[in-house]
């Protein structure tokens, strides 16, 4: 079956700018994952979704960073007024419900500010 | 949640076992022991988690110590698409079983014909 997908696979923007980063879980997943990894770092936890519970937003940065989830469907990741230090690789990841073990992480979106 | 230590580098033949440590000495009784691995330019992939008990599937296996502070994974058949950066995490599943991943800098293996 299908896996995570996000778009776009690379994304270039000029310092300033506002920029939308679109994850399409597995269909059925309740759980959805944003994390952040900087070239040759490890993963950073930005936010959490799970079903209609609210979001688990400790992991976000700063007020510049944003995420919504419809329902249990697909997430937008927003990063305003972008920073040369918001480069990085941002993945996503969701989760079939609570009670399983297993994220399955999509390819992620290659964020470059220039 | 517990640190772990791991090598930051190992090579492997291909066909041969491949055995990775990692070093988990502050690990909680209620912290499990997770395996991801990230192959170049992908997303992270799950491979193994356990508590105590060694545990087996169809990628590999984890030997967990008797007083947990240490563990192995073991890929038994090394192959060149194995060839990733490794990544030991210990985690506390709270009731939900949720859990938030953060990865240090995991063991690149590199696996040669």
């Amino acid at each position: 079956g299908a896996g995570v997908s996000q778009s776009p696979s690379n994304k270039v923007t000029e310092k300033g700018k506002d920029v939308e980063l679109r994850c399409d879980p597995i269909s059925g997943h309740t759980a959805l994952y944003w994390y952040r990894q900087r070239l040759g770092q490890g993963l950073e936890f930005l936010i959490y979704f799970q079903g209609n519970s609210a979001p688990d937003k400790s992991g976000l940065p700063s007020d510049r960073f944003s995420a919504e989830r419809t329902g249990e469907s697909v997430s937008t990741l927003t990063i305003q007024r972008t920073q040369q230090e918001d480069s990085a690789v941002y993945l996503c990841a969701s989760k079939a419900s609570t009670y399983s073990y297993e994220q399955y992480f999509g390819p992620g979106t290659r964020l470059t500010v220039t | 949640d517990a640190k772990t230590t791991q090598p930051t580098s190992m090579d492997c033949a291909e066909g041969r076992a491949a055995n990775l440590p990692c070093n988990h000495s502050t690990i909680s009784g209620n912290e499990y022991v997770y395996w991801y691995r990230q192959i170049h330019s992908q997303g992270p992939q799950y491979i193994i988690h356990g508590l105590k008990n060694n545990e087996t599937n169809e990628m590999a296996s984890l030997i967990i110590t008797e007083d947990r502070k240490s563990s192995t994974l073991i890929l038994p058949h090394a192959t060149l698409r194995d060839t990733a950066v490794y990544y030991c995490i210990v985690r506390v599943l709270k009731g939900s079983n949720d859990y938030k991943l953060s990865f240090g800098a995991g063991t690149t293996v590199t696996v040669r014909a």
